[in-house]
């Protein structure tokens, strides 16, 4: 069975400052690996997704993440935080097949302070 | 194309009433997926469909039933709604794996309210 840990329902950081959302997953086999973004209101955007090759997967608005096998973490980072990053973060993952079930993350909500 | 798109944006029940949640997708995917998001417990799986005539039930499936119409529509049905069903309803779609896209996409989602 596969499951996925965020740790921390709610992170705040400074505007300009390192952000730093926390995944940690299970899988009996290698894992596909998502980040999800969803602004108050709206659907769910993919951020970035980790499948093979590359640990280090660069996604939109400056976020990226690195799959470590070793630690069965997939934490997503930026390195200055703008106002605008601010909304929930889900992390999911899933196994390499047709319509494997997706499971999410409790989700991570970011504030920013100015 | 319009992507995912559900049908209605907002809806309030009463106990014991019935609904359906509609869901269609113009990309050609195979797969579409129902979630329900409540207040810290993230996005739950309650059904899905691999392919047209196919369903199976995710984890949270009691009190649902669901009908993949064809490849582009995938319903939610409540029969008798209680208000432990009050959620925001996503509907998703996944592309087949020869397109190596291999991400979902969601539909705005349909918040319902049971009195």
């Amino acid at each position: 069975a596969q499951s996925v840990t965020q740790l921390g329902s709610h992170v705040s950081v400074s505007e300009g400052a390192l952000v730093l959302l926390r995944c940690n997953y299970s899988s009996s086999v290698p894992p596909y690996l998502f980040w999800y973004v969803q602004y108050p209101n709206q659907g769910l955007q993919l951020l970035l997704k980790y499948t093979t090759g590359a640990t280090l997967v660069k996604g939109i608005n400056g976020f990226e993440a690195e799959f470590k096998k070793s630690e069965t973490s997939f934490h997503l980072t930026k390195p200055s935080a703008h106002m605008s990053d601010a909304a929930e973060y889900f992390c999911a993952v899933t196994k390499y097949s047709s319509a494997s079930k997706i499971i999410f993350g409790s989700g991570t909500r970011l504030s920013i302070r100015p | 194309n319009a992507g995912v798109t559900q049908t209605p944006k907002f809806q309030v029940l009463k106990t014991g009433q019935s609904m359906t949640l509609q869901c269609a997708q113009d990309m050609n995917h195979n797969s579409m997926y129902w979630y329900r998001q409540d207040p810290g417990m993230g996005l739950r799986l309650i059904y899905y469909s691999a392919s047209e005539g196919t369903t199976d039930k995710g984890e949270v499936p009691n009190g649902y039933n669901v009908s993949r119409l064809n490849k582009r529509e995938f319903s939610l049905r409540l029969e008798s709604a209680a208000p432990s069903q009050t959620s925001v309803y996503f509907c998703a779609s996944r592309p087949p794996l020869a397109v190596r896209t291999d991400t979902q996409y969601f539909g705005p989602g349909t918040r319902l309210t049971v009195l």
